[in-house]
């Protein structure tokens, strides 16, 4: 049973650019959350999405979006790149039911130079 | 807002020891929950143990234990015979039990890296 797997693992981009990250949920499981950890901090929360639609943001301006599809997976955009947004970006997913535990991927590695 | 905070940057322990790892928070909420995470270097966030706010009973897994103090809102890990394999940064998080459905999203320390000495 595959768990929370996010692609890719490693990501160089550049200021200005936009960039997008990946996350499949583990099976059985269909609402994905996106968290933001920097250096040294814990992680932040993002957004979370189920049924396709954004639920719940956290403090994040309008360059990060999100989208759902049909199977549960997910995708984090984030738009106009600045050196700030370099951070492990840890995708989780949970069955959207009270209470649910999380489960975390791997996470992305984002370098912005 | 609630807040989590975590005093301790880093700790070390000896292996077969037992060490504590502290956490307080701050929320005016009387529903919610606490979580200790473990991440080590493969990033992947594992939660180690968690504890419903309305039980009074301090939770334990295995060699993981808390000691949760509800007024004094702190939530502190105790991890007893101590292994190499619990080397690894620990967050603590917390989460509102008040929601219309789903998972609540969490509110994490800045974490407290342990290393354990052989």
């Amino acid at each position: 049973d595959a768990g929370v797997t996010q692609s890719p693992t490693h990501l160089i981009k550049t200021r200005g650019q936009q960039v997008t990250l990946r996350c499949s949920p583990k099976s059985g499981h269909d609402t994905v959350s996106w968290y933001q950890q920097a250096l040294g901090q814990g992680p932040q929360f993002i957004f979370q999405y189920y049924e396709e639609e954004e639920r719940q943001r956290g403090n994040f301006p309008d360059r990060f979006s999100g989208h759902q599809f049909p199977n549960y997976s997910s995708e984090l955009n984030v738009n106009a790149l600045l050196l700030g947004d370099s951070a492990l970006y840890l995708c989780a997913s949970s069955p959207w039911s009270y209470n649910s535990p999380l489960h975390f991927g791997n996470g992305t590695r984002l370098t912005v130079t | 807002a609630q807040t989590v905070t975590q005093s301790q940057p880093e700790m070390s322990v000896q292996e077969a020891e037992t060490v504590t790892l502290s956490c307080t928070y701050d929320t005016s909420e009387s529903d919610y929950y606490l979580f200790w995470y473990k991440q080590p270097p493969s990033r992947q966030m594992i939660l180690v143990i968690r504890q419903e706010a309305y039980k009074q009973q301090n939770a334990t897994e295995n060699r993981f234990s808390v000691n949760f103090q509800k007024a004094a809102k702190s939530f502190s890990l105790k991890i007893s015979d101590s292994q190499l394999g619990d080397a690894a940064m620990y967050f603590c998080a917390y989460r509102s039990g008040v929601t219309q459905g789903g998972s609540e999203k969490l509110v994490f320390g800045k974490g407290t890296k342990l290393t354990v000495n052989p």
